[in-house]
Order: structure tokens, then C-alpha cells, then sequence
């Protein structure tokens, strides 16, 4: 079955303590991008991957970063969290950019 | 500063009807634009796409049409179901030259219920 694997699906944390979210598909998807959302502001790119060892920012990268080491995975990595980024993360993964993204179930994360 | 924008947060539509979500773009640059659905719980499944070529595309209940000089996209469902009931989000792409850039604007998404 073609799908979109995160864990956790819930993680609550405290402030400052590294974390991971762990994202994998199943579909040779050479483009893989991470995504948060918030109430009232939609749905916002946080990076992307066109490809293994190829990303680049979204629109709000600050505090995150990720790797791309292999096509499969492309893990979210919150070095330092704050309650800032209390949110509901997505990660998707497409053939590129401008087609049929499938997306995961969803990471909510708290950062208390 | 908000590229993408769905100026309509709600839309409540009788079964049967049309429901029409709309989207508005600042940036002339985005040639690529998609649709995606939303159930609680979920994560969002993939709609219907249109390019910067095409001023429609219909796929089906759901036809996407675009007026690039009022920076403009709407998606109509025909007719409506209670099963479509879910957040909408349209979003915006650009490409430089033959490729895509990667980077991907959605809107804040509007609620669509449909009754019974």
C-alpha cells in the first residue's frame, strides 16, 4: 500500500529538548516537504527536498532543520523546541512539487 | 506578507448545490496551482491541479478554473455531497525554466459543510 509513514503521531516535550520526527515513503517519491499548521494560517511549508542531499527552505525554517541521506526518509529535526512550535506537523512526499502530493497522518507535537 | 489567500474561512452549502472556494494570488510569478481536502484527523489528499497554460481543468464533480489576470482560482463542486465536508486548501508553485522551484504557499484553507 502506497503511504506516508511519521512517528510520532503525538509527542509532548519541554522546552530545549532535541527531538525527531521521523517521516517515510514507500513510493520512490523523489520530492519530499514538511509542512505545520495553525490555526487560521493554513498550511505552511517549513523545507522541502527535491531530491537525497538536496533541500531547501519553505516559508518558515527557523528552528528546524532536516536531512534528505536517502530517498525513503527525510526526518524533522527540532533541536532546541519552544512553545513556539507547538503544532500539528505533515510531511508529503510527490514525483515534484507541481504534482499529487500524498500526505501523512500527522505529528502533534507540544512543546511545553 | 500572505501570497495565497482563501478570504473565506467557511462555506456552508445545501446537498445537491454548487460550492464554489475561492483563491487569490499576489505573486504573477506562480504558474502551478492545486487543491487539496482535508478531514480532521487526516492528513490532506490531493484534489485537482491546474497549470498557468489552462484556464480549466475538471476532473469529475470538481472543476478548477483560473483567471491569471485577476490572480484568481476557484473550485467548484458539482454537485455537492455531505461527504465533502472538510477544510479546503488551495496552493501555489512556480517554476524557473523547465524545473519547479520545490517551494509550495497553501492558503489558511476554508471550511466547507455540506448539508443534508
Amino acid at each position: 500500500e502506497a503511504q506516508v509513514t511519521q512517528n510520532p503521531r503525538y509527542l509532548i516535550t519541554v522546552t530545549g529538548k532535541k527531538l525527531t520526527v521521523t517521516c517515510s515513503q514507500n513510493m520512490n517519491h523523489e520530492y519530499m516537504s514538511w509542512y505545520r499548521q495553525d490555526p487560521g494560517l493554513g498550511l505552511r511549508q517549513i523545507y522541502y527536498s527535491m531530491n537525497v542531499e538536496v533541500t531547501d527552505k519553505g516559508d518558515v525554517p527557523e528552528g528546524y532543520k532536516v536531512s534528505r541521506k536517502e530517498k525513503r526518509n527525510f526526518p524533522l529535526i527540532l533541536e532546541s523546541p519552544s512553545p513556539n512550535q507547538t503544532s500539528l506537523y505533515f510531511c508529503a512526499s510527490s514525483f515534484g512539487s507541481h504534482t499529487e502530493a500524498f500526505f501523512g497522518q500527522g505529528t502533534r507535537l507540544t512543546v511545553v | 506578507d500572505q501570497q495565497v489567500k482563501q478570504n473565506s474561512p467557511s462555506l456552508s452549502v445545501q446537498e445537491g448545490r454548487i460550492s464554489i472556494l475561492n483563491c487569490d494570488y499576489t505573486n504573477s510569478m506562480f504558474d502551478y496551482f492545486l487543491w487539496y481536502k482535508k478531514y480532521p484527523a487526516e492528513g490532506p489528499t490531493f484534489l485537482i491541479s491546474i497549470s498557468s497554460i489552462k484556464d480549466k481543468n475538471e476532473d469529475g464533480r470538481f472543476t478548477v478554473f483560473l483567471n491569471k489576470s485577476a490572480k484568481h482560482l476557484s473550485l467548484h463542486i458539482v454537485p455537492s455531497q455531505p461527504g465533502d465536508s472538510a477544510v479546503y486548501f488551495c496552493a501555489a508553485g512556480r517554476s524557473v525554466g523547465s524545473s519547479n522551484t520545490g517551494k509550495l504557499i497553501f492558503g489558511q484553507g476554508t471550511t466547507l459543510q455540506v448539508k443534508p
